[in-house]
């Protein structure tokens, strides 16, 4: 079946710092991939997503780049706010018409000024 | 943007009652709506979808009976957590997408169920 494996956070940076999420995946065929934030008391919001290899998804300065050989969706940005603290989810869904969401455990992302 | 709503935002309930929770579309029709589970700590878990005007389709090892998903207008569904015991607390989440959303779902705060 689909999984999704991102890094255990909580992850602390200072203010400016560059930030890489590491996520990987596993999946039949070729799914589309997503980048999900939470901001402290609110529901999840689609950051960015890729829908085939070597696409690049960006948002609010993030990025992630679909790797097929690696399966991976790496999630970086290069210098981060403290607006930016939240918690990230990585996420998937199958190429066969399916729209269930296989999300990763989350990563909690904290900048301090 | 999109919006969703869930009422309430967190529930305290004795063991055996039943819990209703409400998920609500704002600003658009929901054609489907998703149900999910988040223990601390760990991923979103999908339990079940919903079309509107249809029966719900629940994932492997959801007990249908147990968690009555209505999705009875294309800006309400509802969870109802039957009978309901200490390991029933969780985070329940619910989302929804419709035809003006690009096929991009939309995530309600959550409620938080504490079963005592």
């Amino acid at each position: 079946g689909n999984s999704v494996t991102q890094m255990e956070g909580p992850v602390t940076l200072s203010e400016e710092a560059f930030l890489t999420i590491n996520c990987t995946y596993t999946a039949t065929g070729y799914p589309s991939l997503f980048w999900y934030v939470q901001y402290p008391g609110e529901g999840l919001q689609l950051l960015l997503k890729a829908t085939k290899a070597d696409d690049k998804g960006s948002n609010k300065g993030f990025e992630a780049t679909y790797r097929k050989e690696t399966t991976s969706f790496h999630l970086e940005k290069g210098s981060v706010q403290v607006s930016d603290s939240a918690v990230y989810f990585c996420a998937l869904t199958s190429n066969f018409g399916n729209e269930k969401l296989t999300f990763g455990t989350g990563t909690r992302l904290t900048i301090i000024p | 943007g999109a919006v969703v709503s869930q009422h309430p935002s967190w529930v305290i309930c004795k063991s055996g009652t039943s819990v209703k929770i409400e998920c609500r579309s704002l600003d658009f029709q929901a054609t489907t709506m998703f149900w999910y589970r988040q223990f601390p700590k760990q991923s979103l878990m999908l339990m079940a979808t919903s079309n509107e005007g249809s029966k719900a389709t629940y994932e492997q090892g959801v007990e249908k009976d147990k968690f009555l998903i209505n999705h009875a207008s294309l800006t309400l569904s509802t969870l109802t957590v039957t009978s309901a015991h200490p390991e029933d607390s969780s985070f329940y989440i619910c989302s929804a997408k419709g035809w003006d959303t690009r096929d991009t779902q939309y995530f309600g705060p959550g409620t938080r169920l504490t079963v005592l």
